[in-house]
């Protein structure tokens, strides 16, 4: 079947502008997940979707950064203002059912790169 | 607090074994690895749950030592497939639903 796709693949813009990414888990899958890694590193938590709430944005970096999953499914992370720091590969992963020992299964990412 | 990951890189011939470590201070309820290419999505390899279970692949060998909070990887008959960077990522055994991942391991096969 197919697996978590994200779009767009890459990102250029420049400093102060708006972006969206979005992400389409995996059909059925109740959680999602947001991650940002940066060269060299793993991938570092953003935010977790259980259905259409947020059950844990601990991991936004500011209020520059936003998410939403309005029906269940799709979810955009979006950026204002952004800044040459936010610069990584922005990863989504979706599970079954968000449980401790269900599998994430990751997308592709959307590489953002903010000149 | 992220794992940490020993050793950083390695390098293997063909059918050499390799053995990847992941060591936390928080007590962990379960340890996922992962393989990630150059460019390509983070693939799922296994996960260890506290108690002894373990979900994966067939050819993946792991341990998990909850009394030390350490997990390793086992890689045996190492392919040129197995190239990439491992990382684990440790969810906490209290509250937390976030997965916290390591550096990373970047494990490259020769023929």
């Amino acid at each position: 079947g197919a697996g978590v796709s994200q779009t767009p693949s890459n990102k250029v813009t420049e400093k102060g502008k708006y972006v969206e990414l979005r992400c389409d888990p995996i059909s059925g899958h109740t959680a999602l997940y947001w991650y940002r890694q940066s060269l060299g590193q793993g991938p570092e938590f953003l935010i977790y979707f259980q259905g259409t709430g947020a059950a844990d944005d601990s991991g936004l970096p500011n209020d520059r950064f936003f998410a939403v999953r309005p029906e269940g499914s799709v979810s955009t992370l979006k950026i204002q203002r952004t800044e040459r720091g936010d610069s990584a590969v922005y990863l989504c992963a979706s599970s079954r059912t968000g449980g401790k020992a269900d599998t994430q299964y990751f997308g592709p990412g959307t590489r953002l790169t903010v000149l | 607090q992220q794992p940490v990951q020993s050793p950083q890189a390695v390098i293997l011939r063909e059918g050499e074994d390799a053995v990847i470590n992941c060591s936390s201070s928080k007590a962990l309820y379960s340890v996922h690895w992962y393989r990630q290419k150059h460019g390509e999505a983070p693939v799922f390899l296994m996960i260890l749950l506290k108690g002894g279970e373990q979900k994966g692949h067939e050819k993946i060998s792991a341990s998990f030592n909850e009394k030390k909070q350490q997990s390793s990887l086992y890689l045996t008959a190492s392919q040129l497939s197995y190239s990439g960077t491992y990382f684990c990522g440790a969810l906490p055994g209290a509250g937390s639903y976030q997965l916290t991942f390591g550096k990373g391991t970047k494990l490259s096969v020769i023929p």
